[in-house]
């Protein structure tokens, strides 16, 4: 099958970090990707690792890939009040996206 | 990365009508994608469109229902055809090249509310 699961919410304070989860079952996966949602609008494209890394770092962007049991991980660093948002994983399956369920970011003060 | 420009953003429609939303791209695209989001819910893609030929559908959905054009590599239309109060939804437009490692690029949305 192709689901792509994530916990739905996770709530933190402004300043601290955060790590969002993400499982696969997918292994066959070329590229997976993190996009943020903020309310009301498009999908932003925060991040993406090919499936041979086992990490990537963006600035406060940090992913996580372990392959062996289908995990991914996005933690930023110096988590803000705009970073508040939906996180979605997506896996590469061919030329489509798998989307996972979504996590709802909440930063608060 | 490709900008995309999608319409309407927004639209309240009567059940039993139908709506055509499209996509334009600012630059020649060999990917694009037509996905739905569901109020509160992730991104299911519908179909893959494809230049100069019928659309690719995922399971559980039909030309009949959402046809789709692709006259050319930057613009494609996703039509919601008969709507009932279920169709009311978020639908975006998503594009790539094909490489991957770029990631594919997703329109605003149309925010569709059939009443």
């Amino acid at each position: 099958g192709e689901d792509v699961e994530q916990s739905l919410f996770l709530s933190v304070r402004e300043g601290d970090s955060s790590v969002i989860n993400c499982t696969y079952t997918d292994s066959s996966s070329t590229y997976l990707y993190w996009y943020k949602q903020e309310p009301g609008a498009g999908l932003q494209l925060l991040t993406y690792i090919f499936s041979n890394m086992d990490m990537k770092q963006d600035q406060r962007l940090t992913v996580l890939l372990n392959k062996k049991d289908k995990h991914l991980s996005l933690r930023i660093a110096d988590t803000q009040t705009g970073d508040s948002a939906i996180y979605f994983c997506a896996e590469r399956n061919t030329d489509k996206l798998i989307f996972g369920t979504g996590t709802r970011l909440q930063v608060f003060p | 990365s490709a900008v995309i420009s999608q319409k309407p953003s927004r639209d309240i429609c009567q059940r039993g009508t139908s709506l055509t939303i499209q996509c334009q791209v600012d630059s020649q695209v060999t990917m694009m994608f037509w996905y739905r989001q569901q109020p509160g819910q992730s991104l299911t893609l519908i179909a893959t469109a494809n230049q100069g030929s019928e659309a690719t559908y995922e399971s559980g959905f039909v030309i009949d229902k959402f046809p789709i054009s692709r006259p050319n590599l930057t613009f494609s239309t996703l039509t919601v055809s008969n709507m009932s109060p279920e169709d009311s939804s978020i639908y975006l437009c998503s594009v790539g090249d094909g490489r991957g490692q770029e990631g594919y690029t997703f329109g605003s949305g149309t925010r569709l509310t059939v009443v």
